[in-house]
């Protein structure tokens, strides 16, 4: 079946302006985090979604992130008023059960704020 | 990530073993895993190991878990060129969040 996937995969933007990047998980899956990965760097934990619990957004790094899931599908990340410093991979993932083993990853988007 | 390191390089031969090293810090780890990234794609699940094996082994994969130090080793038996990319350890201490370490880019020569 079809993975994770995301969209846009590549994104630039002028600093200052409002993004918003798109996952769609794998069918059926519950849980879905998202991850930011800057160059070089390990991936960071952002926010985790598990059906209609509260979700964990203990990893935002900001106010200016925010996320949103429509039940157990489509997640849509939002960064508004973005600066240099957010440019990195944005990585979304999800799994049947929060408490599963596997995490399948989905391509990312990668955002290049000028 | 700061809780989950690995040295950033490794050079191999085609057809040699190679080792990547991981040390991480929480000990209620319930599962340690390594993932792989090729290049503009996302990551893929390699092998993970519970906290409670000191070994797996997979294939060409072999994961050495030693719980006392909190080390965590992946070997690639027989190199090949297709292995070339970037492996993460990650370990999961509750029941979701993963943490990262920086990745080790493995570049395997002729």
């Amino acid at each position: 079946g079809a993975g994770v996937s995301q969209s846009p995969s590549n994104k630039v933007t002028e600093k200052g302006k409002d993004v918003e990047l798109r996952c769609d998980p794998i069918s059926g899956h519950t849980a879905l985090y998202w991850y930011r990965q800057r160059l070089g760097q390990g991936l960071e934990f952002l926010i985790y979604f598990q059906g209609n619990s509260a979700p964990d957004k203990s990893g935002l790094p900001s106010d200016r992130f925010s996320a949103e899931r429509t039940g157990e599908s489509v997640s849509t990340l939002t960064i508004q008023r973005t600066q240099q410093e957010d440019s990195a991979v944005y990585l979304c993932a999800s799994s049947r059960t929060g408490t599963a083993t596997e995490q399948f990853f989905g391509p990312g988007t990668r955002l290049t704020v000028l | 990530g700061e809780d989950v390191e690995q040295s950033l390089f490794l050079s191999v031969r085609e057809g040699d073993s190679s080792v990547i090293n991981c040390t991480y810090t929480d000990s209620s780890s319930t599962y340690l895993y390594w993932y792989k990234q090729e290049p503009g794609a996302g990551l893929q699940l390699l092998t993970y190991i519970f906290s409670n094996m000191d070994m797996k082994q997979d294939q060409r994969l072999t994961v050495l878990l030693n719980k006392k130090d909190k080390h965590l080793s992946l070997r690639i038996a027989d190199t090949q060129t297709g292995d070339s990319a970037i492996y993460f350890c990650a370990e999961r201490a509750n029941d979701y969040k993963l943490s990262f370490g920086a990745g080790t880019t493995v570049t395997v020569r002729a």
